[in-house]
């Protein structure tokens, strides 16, 4: 079965600063990978995903993320961090039927 | 473009009622809904996946005679809460896939409250 683990709960980030998010998963073949943002009260906005082909893929509002397959990772990262990025974020893996498994989320505060 | 709506946003309801949510697909036909529940600060779990037309699929765990799904056709799909409790209070989710892509739309989500 599939497991997908973020192993900060909370980060804590100034603003300016860069920002990563660790994500690893437990998946037997090659995982269709995702990271999305919930602000609060809102629903899931997805952020990138990857399926194949390059490892570092980029996504939407200066976001970026590294598929790393001998270390079973997919951790989100962004250079410099704004306010309007304090938000929830869950690392996800889908399965064939496109099931998704989530992390159970990274909380990023930001801090002026 | 790939808007999924959700309806009502919120709902306050009391216990032993039946509570009816609509997710929409409004820009595209969504051959496979999904529908997720958020417990406060923890994760999405998947509680049931719908396909268009067929019977939904439930996660183990999870009562199909107390979470009643319909998809009826490519842009709606319903989540009726049968005899709610207040421990069905949470968060419902749903997203929406088209058939040629592998990624989920999700809605904004409807709070359920039961009294």
């Amino acid at each position: 079965a599939q497991s997908v683990t973020q192993p900060d709960i909370h980060i804590t980030v100034s603003e300016g600063a860069s920002l990563e998010l660790r994500c690893n998963y437990s998946y037997g073949a090659t995982p269709y990978l995702f990271w999305y943002v919930q602000s609060p009260g809102q629903g899931l906005q997805l952020l990138l995903k990857y399926f194949s082909g390059d490892t570092l893929v980029q996504g939407i509002k200066g976001f970026e993320a590294e598929f790393k397959r001998s270390q079973s990772s997919f951790n989100l990262r962004k250079p410099s961090v704004h306010w309007s990025d304090a938000a929830e974020y869950f690392c996800a893996v889908g399965e064939d039927d496109y099931k998704l498994s989530f992390g159970a989320g990274t909380t990023v505060t930001v801090r002026a | 473009g790939a808007v999924v709506s959700q309806h009502p946003s919120r709902v306050i309801c009391k216990s032993g009622t039946s509570v009816k949510i609509e997710c929409r697909s409004l820009d595209f036909q969504a051959t496979t809904m999904f529908w997720y529940r958020q417990f406060p600060k923890q994760s999405l779990m998947l509680m049931a996946t719908s396909n268009e037309g067929s019977k939904a699929t439930y996660e183990q765990g999870v009562e199909k005679d107390k979470f009643l799904i319909n998809h009826a056709s490519l842009t709606l799909s319903t989540l009726t809460v049968t005899s709610a409790h207040p421990e069905d209070s949470s968060f419902y989710i749903c997203s929406a896939r088209v058939w040629t892509q592998e990624t989920q739309y999700f809605g904004p989500g409807t709070r359920l409250l039961v009294l």
